[in-house]
């Protein structure tokens, strides 16, 4: 089993739609978890992270659920620049030491 | 400007030869990372490093060899013995100790001819 699982879409919204991304890890110690978004042939960019308590960045919105070893990501009004693949990032390191595991990514396509 | 610097952008290799992908990072992080991305595919984790002289394997570092002698510079040596280079290979650094965001570099698209 993957240590991150992302649905790999593609997800195609039109312009204005709500669309949500799941992602779960199998780490249940990983201490911390992020959103990362990627343009084609392009290095990623932190996008977001994700907190405990949720956290909404305009109109981004990221959960974590401990329990159920998933986080997820919610982007309302969707414009055409939305339009990547978002990864979704695991940080599995322990004893103070950091390794990022990346999921494989989600890829979004918006459409007028 | 602090930031993380891959070179070169572009680079084409022979089959058996080896080559060297350079990142270097003037952003003061003990942590350096390199990863592979294939077509349409996610990043996986080659190898890393939280402190000089010292590395660790990741998921695919067979064929690969890396060093780090210096706090700012990890290269990336891609060997004869990995059979399928052709990838775009990403360089990415974070502070040790914390939860902290990772920089990328802008990536090198290997290509084997």
């Amino acid at each position: 089993r993957k240590e991150v699982e992302q649905d790999p879409g593609p997800f195609n919204v039109p312009e204005g739609a709500t669309v949500a991304f799941n992602c779960t890890y199998s780490n249940s110690a990983s201490q911390s978890f992020f959103w990362y978004r990627q343009d084609c042939r392009k290095e990623p960019k932190l996008l977001m992270s994700v907190y405990s308590s949720g956290n909404e960045d305009g109109r981004f919105t990221a959960q974590l659920n401990r329990a159920s070893q998933y986080i997820s990501l919610l982007i309302r009004d969707s414009k055409l620049s939305d339009s990547a693949t978002y990864l979704c990032v695991v940080n599995i390191g322990s004893g103070g030491y950091n390794k990022l595991i990346f999921g494989a990514g989600t890829r979004l396509a918006v459409h007028p | 400007d602090g930031g993380i610097t891959q070179s070169p952008k572009y680079l084409f290799r022979k089959e058996g030869q080896n080559v060297t992908l350079s990142c270097e990072q003037n952003l003061n992080h003990d942590a350096m990372y390199w990863y592979r991305q294939d077509p349409g595919q996610g990043l996986r984790l080659i190898y890393y490093s939280q402190i000089v002289n010292d590395f660790q394997k990741g998921d695919i570092a067979e064929g690969y060899s890396v060093s780090r002698e210096k706090k700012e510079s990890f290269p990336l040596t891609v060997t004869s013995a990995q059979k399928n280079p052709t990838a775009f290979y990403l360089c990415a650094s974070n502070p040790d100790r914390g939860s902290t965001e990772a920089f990328f570099g802008q990536g090198t698209r290997l290509t084997v001819v």
